[in-house]
């Protein structure tokens, strides 16, 4: 089956410092992939969705500018916490959607956990 | 606004019986739906789909059930095994929009011996 992997799978950073997050394809191509967040015991809230060559495209409510993404290539897309502050801790996911395959096959990575102190 | 519910936090299962998690959603131009399995500190993964045109799709063990007029659908796992014990996330969303998903609240299955 399809891997998608990220990096790291944990951080703990001090306020006010960025943090980088990496997605990775490792066995298939995704122009697309999606940004998640999850708080405790919450749902799953889509954050943005990256295209690989073009600007990501925010949900409402969320912040482009302390969230940068990054999609440079067709199996790397990176999210940058700028800034980060005690609020913006919780588990960051991301998916990618394998190219040219139905909207059900959206692989997810195994999350990362941010911790900001 | 919560545009896909699942009411039950939480669902306890003897090994061996029918597991029914249910999802109601309001938004009718959603028209595909997927359940997702989660364990702790790990991404989902993708169980089973249906499109809007079924009204049931099976496979082995997981048969998701389709209610277009109620908004509802519900995810069926026969017989229930130990290692289904997990959050069950339902999914829903609709063509044209890149495959963007909305997520339930998740279901902490737990199928007891």
């Amino acid at each position: 089956g399809a891997v998608v992997s990220q990096h790291p799978s944990r951080v703990i950073c001090k306020s006010g410092t960025s943090v980088k997050i990496e997605c990775r394809s490792l066995d298939f191509q995704a122009t697309t992939m999606f940004w998640y967040r999850q708080f405790p015991k919450k749902s799953l809230m889509l954050m943005a969705t990256s295209n690989e060559g073009s600007k990501a495209t925010y949900e409402q409510g969320v912040e482009k500018d302390k969230f940068l993404i990054n999609h440079a290539s067709l199996t790397l897309s990176t999210l940058t916490v700028t800034s980060a502050h005690p609020e913006d801790s919780s588990f960051y996911i991301c998916s990618a959607l394998a190219s040219g395959r139905a909207p059900d096959t959206q692989y997810f990575g195994p999350g990362t956990r941010l911790t900001v102190l | 606004d919560q545009q896909v519910k699942q009411n039950s936090p939480s669902l306890s299962v003897q090994e061996g019986r029918i597991s029914i998690l249910n999802c109601d959603y309001t938004n009718s131009m959603f028209d595909y739906f997927l359940w997702y399995k989660k364990y702790p500190a790990e991404g989902p993964t993708f169980l089973i789909s249906i499109s809007s045109i079924k009204d049931k799709n099976e496979d082995g063990r997981f048969t998701v059930f389709l209610n277009k007029s109620a908004k509802h659908l519900s995810l069926h796992i026969v017989p229930s095994q130990p290692g289904d014990s997990a959050v069950y996330f339902c999914a829903a969303g609709y063509t044209g929009t890149a495959s963007k998903l909305t997520f339930g609240t998740g279901t902490r299955l737990q199928v007891t011996l």
